[in-house]
This record gives C-alpha cells, sequence and structure tokens, in this order.
C-alpha cells in the first residue's frame, strides 16, 4: 500500500531559528495536506496544497508541492516555543483516503 | 463553526470488554473517517464513509471491529471484546466534499487493561 516517509524523525532547534522538514512517497498524490499535533489533542490543518511545485503560506509557515508529485516540504520560519509538536504530512489521490507520514517531533530550545 | 466532536476523551476498559466511540462531524460534511493512532505513529483509516454508505472499510478488523453512520450525520465505532493490542487514539475526522481537507476530533484515547 501507500506509504509516506518524513524526514527528519525528530529535531531539536534553538528559538529564532528556521525549520525545514520533508515527506516523501513512493505514490504520486495530487493533495499534501500537513498537520500539526499537540499531547493529548487531535492533528490541526496547517496548510493544503493542490497543485504540482505550488507553494503556499500560512503566517511563519510555508509549504510547497513537489514538482514530481512524490513530496513535499514545510518550512517554519523564526521559530518559537509554541511550535513545539508533532508534524504530519498527509498525501491523497482525489480526496478519497489520506495517507498519514509517522511524523517529525519537533523540539524548540529556549 | 464547531469542529468534530468525539466522546469520551479516555476509556479504560478490561480485555475482553466491549468499548464504544461516538464522532460528531462537523456540519454538511458528507465524507467521516475512523483512524487509529498508536503511540509515535501516524493515524491509519479504519473505515471511510460518504454519507451512510461505507466506502472504504479493507483497513477495520470486521472480527471484533464494527462502526455505523446511520443517518449519515453521527458516527460509533466498536470494538467488541478489545483486545490489549487496541490500545491507542482512536480519532474521527470529518470533509465537506471534493479536494477539501481532514478536520480531526481530539480523539478517544484507549486503553485496555
Amino acid at each position: 500500500g501507500q506509504q509516506l516517509n518524513q524526514s527528519p524523525q525528530s529535531m531539536f532547534i534553538q528559538e529564532g531559528e528556521d525549520v525545514s522538514m520533508n515527506c516523501t512517497s513512493s505514490s504520486i498524490f495530487n493533495t499534501w495536506l500537513w498537520y500539526k499535533q499537540d499531547p493529548g489533542e487531535g492533528p490541526v490543518l496547517l496548510i493544503a496544497l493542490y497543485k504540482a511545485g505550488e507553494l503556499t503560506s500560512n503566517g511563519r509557515l510555508t509549504a510547497q508541492f513537489g514538482i514530481t508529485r512524490k513530496d513535499s516540504f514545510l518550512n517554519i520560519s523564526a521559530s518559537i516555543p509554541s511550535d513545539v509538536g508533532i508534524y504530519f504530512c498527509a498525501g491523497s489521490v482525489y480526496g478519497q483516503n489520506f495517507v498519514f507520514g509517522p511524523g517529525t517531533r519537533l523540539s524548540v530550545l529556549p | 463553526e464547531a469542529g468534530v466532536v468525539q466522546s469520551p476523551r479516555y476509556k479504560i476498559i478490561e480485555k475482553k470488554q466491549p468499548v464504544a466511540f461516538w464522532c460528531n462531524p462537523i456540519s454538511g460534511h458528507n465524507t467521516l473517517y475512523w483512524y487509529r493512532q498508536n503511540l509515535g505513529q501516524g493515524p491509519e483509516l479504519l473505515i471511510r464513509y460518504e454519507n451512510e454508505e461505507a466506502v472504504d472499510d479493507s483497513q477495520l478488523p470486521k472480527d471484533r471491529f464494527s462502526a455505523e453512520r446511520l443517518k449519515g450525520v453521527d458516527s460509533t465505532l466498536k470494538i467488541q471484546p478489545a483486545e490489549l493490542g487496541d490500545s491507542a487514539v482512536y480519532l474521527c475526522a470529518s470533509r465537506s466534499q471534493g479536494n477539501s481537507p481532514l478536520h480531526f476530533g481530539n480523539g478517544t484515547r484507549l486503553t485496555v487493561t
């Protein structure tokens, strides 16, 4: 079945630093979603991408839909303590079943 | 608008007991999903509904799991009997139509002892 890989698995950064993470797939998707999950909560949608090459921002977050349609990237600029959490990517073909990656765990050191 | 509502938030049961989870999706969202999330992993699909029809239940362990969405709105997920390996967070999500994104509830954390 479809599988997503996320890199890095975890990262520790200093407050104020920029963050980059990515998600790769063995299959082509036409929708990429990025979520953030805090402990004890459900995943919260950050950014949705629908077109190859698309670059979309949400405040300090920027995500890109890879041109091969097999990958996506998420960047966070000027990290702050509340950015701590687990970031998941999810891919779908025509909005049917969404497959999730294993997550990137972000820790921000003051 | 109100988000996806799930209950209970937490449930502790002994193995072999039955358990049920309830989900109320966002109003107007026709598609409803149940996902299971094991510790340290991403959500994994159990079942997807389009209105009241289960259009994909290929990942649902049908020997012990069942789900229903009788009126195409609320949904319940049941496990009977529960096993130790069923301990996980059960997430419900909904979306409107087309290529719209998923919106999740806060999940039910199940612990089977």
